[in-house]
């Protein structure tokens, strides 16, 4: 069964410190990967997306993530975190021609001073 | 600006009534979905529509129901026979699955309170 794990709930770091969110994915066809980010009481806006092709993939905000097949993961990554990047995380994953996309349960980020 | 825009942003509502949430798109997508929300649970999908007059049934259906009359619209009525009701409620529009990279665009979210 296709399914999106991300396995930290909630992650602490300090302004300016370097972050990665996980996820891990399992389906059976090539995947289509979505990173989203949600503010509180807000709608989710898309980050960044991998359909093929380089496996590292650079989106909005200066966030990247990379796609490793051989581990089924496609982790969020930043090189330094700003106090807006305070929200909530949302891996999801697709495939071609199919409908549905599969969500994580999401990672909340707590931004530290 | 194109966008999706859900309203109101706010409901409440008696429990045994049926409400209705609005979900408008001007991006000219072709498809247009429904999820639910709940604390630590991500999203799933309620029910989600390819063209104008059809759609299918997601892994939450029930107690829900959609129609697709127009390109644009995509309401959600959520029935006295849901018995959580209580959620966020986010509506999302793409390009159809196999035309290309298909990306979901979200709306800003109702969120519901039955009491």
């Amino acid at each position: 069964a296709q399914s999106v794990t991300q396995p930290d709930i909630h992650i602490t770091v300090s302004e300016g410190a370097s972050l990665e969110l996980r996820c891990n994915y399992s389906y059976g066809a090539t995947p289509y990967l979505f990173w989203y980010v949600q503010s509180p009481g807000q709608g989710l806006q898309l980050l960044l997306k991998y359909f093929s092709g380089d496996t590292l993939v650079q989106g909005i905000k200066g966030f990247e993530a990379e796609f490793k097949r051989s581990q089924s993961s496609f982790n969020l990554r930043k090189p330094s975190v700003h106090w807006s990047d305070a929200a909530e995380y949302f891996c999801a994953v697709g495939a071609y021609n199919f409908n549905k996309f599969y969500f994580g349960s999401g990672t909340k980020l707590n931004v530290k001073p | 600006d194109g966008g999706i825009t859900q309203s109101p942003k706010y409901l409440f509502r008696k429990e045994g009534q049926n409400v209705t949430l609005s979900c408008e798109q001007n991006l000219n997508h072709d498809a247009m979905y429904w999820y639910r929300q709940d604390p630590g649970q991500g999203l799933r999908l309620i029910y989600y529509s390819q063209i104008v007059n059809d759609f299918q049934k997601g892994d939450i259906a029930e107690g829900y129901s959609v129609s697709r009359e127009k390109k644009e619209s995509f309401p959600l009525t959520v029935t006295s026979a849901q018995k959580n009701p209580t959620a966020f409620y986010l509506c999302a529009s793409s390009i159809p699955p196999g035309r290309g990279t298909y990306e979901q665009y979200f709306g800003p979210g109702t969120r519901l309170t039955v009491t």
